[in-house]
């Protein structure tokens, strides 16, 4: 049950667009389309933004995408605002009613 | 509107035990699997337990085996979480959160608050 990999941070610029990747196994990522993000800010619960590898829960902004390529999975924020300031994290089912989170990647709006 | 709130947090010693409730409002509880997930201070997200609709059917992370129990009242809307034989490596904020269909194969979708849980002595 290890952790799915991001990158420990990202940054851009206001207006500008970034992804984070989300680098899993066959076990995991590769074998079922049940990957979601969440974001998180400081001292908050974490907030469901995509769920089932692309789609957008109600409420949450088109800026927010998320597409998947074998074993990795990758969330894009177009138009990069101040509020999407945050931690975000990746999170693949894994099998035998089991779930896994990435570690988490810290992005920056400069 | 959904509502998750976790209680039951605390310090404990190492080698304690402590049980986390969590109250569910807002949905039909008993239609939706449900799951802890952790965060220790300063780390990311660590999935924990989670528990079928029903009840009927329980899972656990490698870390807790053993030590953790989950469970669940629908007549009272309540999920909680027996942790036994506590460690220093326990010590996390510990949210509640319900999958988005009635087995743990699915989405982990809103999340409670959390309650912290520090393990020290």
């Amino acid at each position: 049950q290890s952790a799915l990999t991001q990158p420990a941070s990202v940054s851009g610029s206001p207006g500008q667009s970034i992804t984070i990747s989300c680098t899993g196994t066959s076990s995991d990522v590769g074998s079922y389309n049940l990957v979601s993000w969440y974001q998180q800010h400081p001292g908050k619960a974490p907030k469901l933004m995509i769920y089932e590898v692309s789609k957008r829960p109600s409420g949450v902004s088109d800026r927010f995408s998320g597409s998947k390529s074998g074993n990795t999975a990758s969330l894009t924020i177009s138009g990069l605002q101040a509020e999407d300031e945050a931690d975000y994290y990746c999170c693949s089912y894994a099998g035998s009613s089991t779930v896994l989170f990435g570690g988490g990647t810290k992005l920056t709006v400069l | 509107e959904l509502q998750l709130v976790e209680s039951g947090g605390g310090l404990v010693q190492p080698g304690g035990s402590l049980r986390l409730s969590c109250a569910a409002s807002g949905f039909t509880f008993s239609s939706f699997a449900m799951t802890w997930v952790r965060q220790a201070p300063g780390k990311g997200l660590e999935w924990v337990s989670g528990i079928s609709g029903s009840g009927g059917s329980t899972y656990y992370a490698d870390s807790v085996k053993g030590r953790f129990s989950i469970s669940r009242d629908n007549s009272k809307n309540t999920l909680y979480l027996q942790m036994n034989s506590l460690r220093a490596e326990d010590t996390a904020v510990y949210y509640c959160a319900n999958f988005n269909s009635e087995v743990v194969a699915a989405t982990v979708d809103y999340w409670g608050q959390g309650t912290l849980v520090t393990v020290s002595s």
